[in-house]
């Protein structure tokens, strides 16, 4: 079992609704990671947050908003989301970002966008 | 180059047989380089990872060989199982605005016949 633990573990959206994939981790890491993948393709970072601030966005389009409300739970809101945005969304955690560790990730949330 | 090139695509392997994936690198920035596996409808899992001022590192049936000069490295699966058939995709990390970063390639879809 996974100790990354994201919700849900599916979910379709319309273009013109907002939904928000959560991520919960009780490992006492402080760094905490988003990624989207798509079919057939590796993960590609999207947001790293190291205690709890933003640390990097890479250049993610603003209809994904992140949030980090606690060193524990990381939330990524949606809005207004393409087709394209269809993918798996991954959440990954490690102990500090500002070293080099390992990234545990959990099993991702299946989105699609109608 | 933010890239990790990753070969082969697909890999067709015996049981009993030795499975080897190699990945290539051009930014010497990278400093830390992991193999993730990841099965249908899972997570990335952290297999191995290993420091560029080490040539290799086994771990079970594991092993990670480091050439530091040709910027490459791989993968060998000893005594390759049914059970290893997964996605396995390489990666490598550097550490940028306080945080770090992970690049993947391309992935490999490894499968082993009974």
């Amino acid at each position: 079992d996974t100790e990354v633990t994201q919700t849900p573990k599916h979910l379709v959206m319309g273009m013109t609704n907002k939904k928000s994939l959560k991520c919960e981790q009780h490992m006492g890491h402080r760094a905490m990671y988003w990624y989207k993948q798509k079919a057939k393709k590796p993960p590609e970072l999207m947001f790293v947050y190291s205690y709890e601030k933003l640390s990097i966005n890479e250049s993610v389009p603003s209809r994904f908003s992140p949030e980090c409300p606690n060193s524990s739970l990381l939330n990524l809101h949606l809005h207004a989301l393409q087709p394209e945005d269809s993918a798996l969304y991954l959440c990954a955690s490690s102990q500090d970002s500002r070293f080099h560790q390992p990234q545990h990730f959990g099993d991702g949330t299946r989105l699609s966008i109608l | 180059q933010q890239q990790v090139k990753q070969s082969p695509q697909s890999l067709i392997v015996q049981k009993g047989g030795i499975s080897i994936i190699n990945c290539a690198y051009e930014n010497t920035a990278f400093d830390y380089f992991p193999w993730y596996q990841q099965f249908p409808g899972k997570g990335p899992a952290l297999l191995i990872a290993i420091r560029p001022d080490v040539s290799e590192k086994k771990e079970g049936r594991f092993t990670i060989s480091f050439n530091k000069s040709a910027k490459q490295f791989s993968l060998h699966i000893m005594d390759s199982q049914p059970g290893d058939s997964a996605t396995y995709f390489c990666a490598a990390s550097f550490l940028i605005q306080g945080a770090q970063k992970l690049v993947f390639g391309q992935g490999t879809r490894l499968t082993i016949n009974p």
